[in-house]
């Protein structure tokens, strides 16, 4: 199958900090990338659709100017928690669409102390 | 009410018998739905998917979509204790939505 890598697949940072994620598809060409959230015990939810060469679509409640996406090829996809806080500890994880499919990166554990 | 509802768990059942883990979804012009296994700690990883009406199988796991009842399900036979995990039904209209999923503990 598809192949999605994520970096760092944990970070630790101080409060004020700012965070990159880095999404890749390793081998396919992605247009379309998904970052999701997901706190402890509960789902996945959809934080904003990436699309290479333009800006990103975020869910409602989901700040743009504090996740920033820079969707810049066709296999990177990045997410910086800017000026992040204990609230945003949290499990990161992106995803791609290949065709019908949808491959998840193993995921990006923040903490924010 | 809820995009994607998931009967809440947790669900357990003993080594080698079948466990049923099922879902709704509210919008009619879902086209595509899909199971995704999660262990803790890690990233979903993709189970089955169904388009059409009716059953997929693929080995112990059997998918099960009626969208007249707007319902998928997903039967696991024999379950083995390794299949102790998360289960989210997820259904995708212009994006992912995904279920809250149910917990599955297998008892050897």
């Amino acid at each position: 199958g598809a192949v999605v890598s994520q970096h760092p697949s944990r970070v630790i940072c101080k409060s004020g900090t700012s965070v990159k994620i880095e999404c890749r598809s390793l081998d396919f060409q992605a247009t379309t990338m998904f970052w999701y959230r997901q706190f402890p015990k509960q789902s996945l939810m959809l934080m904003a659709t990436s699309n290479e060469g333009s800006k990103a679509t975020y869910e409602q409640g989901v700040e743009k100017d504090k996740f920033l996406i820079n969707h810049a090829s066709l296999t990177l996809s990045t997410l910086t928690v800017t000026s992040a806080h204990p609230e945003d500890s949290s499990f990161y994880i992106c995803s791609a669409n290949r065709e019908a499919e949808q491959f998840f990166g193993p995921g990006t554990r923040l903490t924010v102390l | 009410q809820k995009e994607v509802e998931q009967n809440s768990g947790p669900l357990s059942v003993p080594e080698g018998a079948i466990a049923s883990l099922n879902c709704t979804y509210s919008d009619r012009g879902s086209q595509s739905f899909f199971w995704y296994r999660q262990y803790s700690g890690k990233s979903p990883e993709l189970i089955m998917f169904i388009y059409s009406n009716g059953d997929k199988e693929d080995g112990r796991f059997t998918a099960q979509l009626n969208k007249a009842s707007q319902y998928v399900s997903l039967l696991i036979r024999d379950s083995q204790p390794s299949d102790s995990a998360t289960y989210l039904c997820a259904v995708n209209v212009d994006d992912m939505r995904f279920g809250a999923g149910t917990r599955l503990t297998v008892k050897p």
